[in-house]
């Protein structure tokens, strides 16, 4: 069965505490992305990769680091510098960097104790 | 500053009537526009798409319009059934290539009501 997973599906961080959100897909696909959704938002692109070993920041990559080291995995690290990191984090897909449509995982959201 | 708006934050249709949910873009440099569904608590859905040289995308009950000059899309589902009720991001892709990221709105509350 292929597709986007994301876990875990609900995560709890420290004041200053670092944490790691998996992305995983089996899609073969090139593209992955992570966005970030607030209550009453859109989506907001926080980092994206284009191929292994690359990745670019997007609109809100401040507080937030990412690795792209296998093609089906794209973590991402929301660092003691984030200060604000409760929001809803979504990972997506798409099949090459021309191929506008992403395919998203199930999500996990994050909050703050 | 938005480049995409749905500016809509509900709407509430009576099931087997017509849904319509709207959406403007600024941006003149995006060349494809997708419609995405979303559940609380779970990840977006793709439902359809539409690339700058059509003006209109049918698959089943879901019909996209592009007005390129308006800068103005539309989804319309018809017949409205239960299911439909979810948010619904309008969302579109800059001209250019890259896989950079979508812009998105900030979602309308479709509401079937039986």
């Amino acid at each position: 069965d292929g597709g986007i997973t994301q876990s875990p599906k609900y995560l709890f961080r420290k004041e200053g505490q670092n944490v790691t959100l998996s992305c995983e897909q089996n899609l073969n696909h090139d593209a992955m992305y992570w966005y970030r959704q607030d209550p009453g938002q859109g989506l907001r692109l926080i980092y994206y990769s284009q191929i292994v070993n690359d990745f670019q920041k997007g609109d809100i990559a401040e507080g937030y680091s990412v690795s792209r080291e296998k093609k089906e995995s794209f973590p991402l690290t929301v660092t003691s510098a984030q200060k604000n990191p409760t929001a809803f984090y979504l990972c997506a897909s798409s099949r090459d960097r021309d191929w506008g449509t992403q395919y998203f995982g199930p999500g996990t959201r994050l909050l703050v104790l | 500053d938005q480049q995409v708006k749905q500016n809509s934050p509900s709407l509430s249709v009576q099931e087997g009537r017509i849904s319509i949910l709207n959406c403007d873009y600024t941006n003149s440099m995006f060349d494809y526009f997708l419609w995405y569904k979303k559940y609380p608590a779970e990840g977006p859905t793709f439902l359809i798409s539409i690339s700058s040289i059509k003006d209109k995308n049918e698959d089943g009950r879901f019909t996209v319009f592009l007005n390129k000059s308006a800068k103005h899309l539309s989804l319309h589902i018809v017949p409205s059934q239960p299911g439909d009720s979810a948010v619904y991001f309008c969302a579109a892709r800059k001209s250019g290539g890259g896989a950079d990221g979508l812009t998105f709105g900030k979602g309308t509350h479709l509401i079937i009501q039986p």
